[in-house]
């Protein structure tokens, strides 16, 4: 079973657009939600992160958007860059124990 | 920079022959993780060590084993690498009770030849 869903698979956006990907989850327990950026043939690196009693989170022109009573919570890049271009994971976390969790991924392409 | 190493960055293996991969690092985590990775999904986490206690997922083959024989390193061996096998194998780390997630290596490319 999915612990954390992830969509879309993939998007294409325009540069300076907006791109956007879901994540949900199901086991209240979680209590921390990253979001991994990784480019091909690297290891997953840490982009920006949430606990649950925020619900948004910038960093840049990366936003997390969390829905504490839906379950939801979302990436948001503005301005997207060609240099953004790399598969995003979604994860929830709980502690204690490190449950770790990765959505299924999306591989986002930015296009000039 | 407190990090996660992963040695060597590409490894090509043949059929049947032994592979050791290896994975240090800095940031004094208690906790270790090999994680699978084939192409164009998500990483599958194969093992864990909480200190020196070993965790296997339930669906990880007997081929693949590990040893931590210290708080820096951890190794992942495959006994005989079977042509599936070839994926990227990351290695991470965290801290119970961290108020972060995992950090990952870079990870090592195998091929099986």
């Amino acid at each position: 079973q999915q612990q954390v869903k992830q969509s879309p698979q993939s998007l294409i956006v325009q540069k300076g657009g907006i791109s956007i990907i879901n994540c949900a989850y199901e086991n209240t327990a979680f209590d921390y939600f990253p979001w991994y950026q990784q480019f091909p043939g690297k290891g997953p690196a840490l982009l920006i992160a949430i606990r649950p009693d925020v619900s948004e989170k910038k960093e840049g022109r990366f936003t997390i958007s969390f829905n504490k009573s839906a379950k939801q919570f979302s990436l948001h890049i503005m301005d997207s860059q060609p240099g953004d271009s790399a598969t995003y994971f979604c994860a929830a976390m709980s502690r204690p124990g490190n449950q770790f969790y990765f959505g299924t991924g999306t591989s986002l392409t930015v296009i000039p | 920079d407190a990090m996660v190493i992963q040695n060597p960055r590409y490894q090509v293996t043949q059929f049947g022959k032994p592979v050791t991969l290896s994975c240090s690092q800095t940031l004094n985590h208690n906790v270790m993780y090999w994680y699978q990775q084939k192409s164009s999904q998500a990483p599958k986490l194969l093992f864990h060590y909480y200190d020196k206690d070993f965790n296997n997922e339930a669906d990880t083959p007997d081929n693949f084993q590990s040893r931590r024989p210290n708080t820096s390193f951890c190794f992942l061996d495959i006994r005989s690498p079977g042509l599936g096998d070839a994926a990227m194998y990351l290695c991470a780390t965290s801290r119970v009770g961290g108020m972060d997630g995992y950090t990952f290596g870079s990870g090592t490319r195998l091929t099986v030849v």
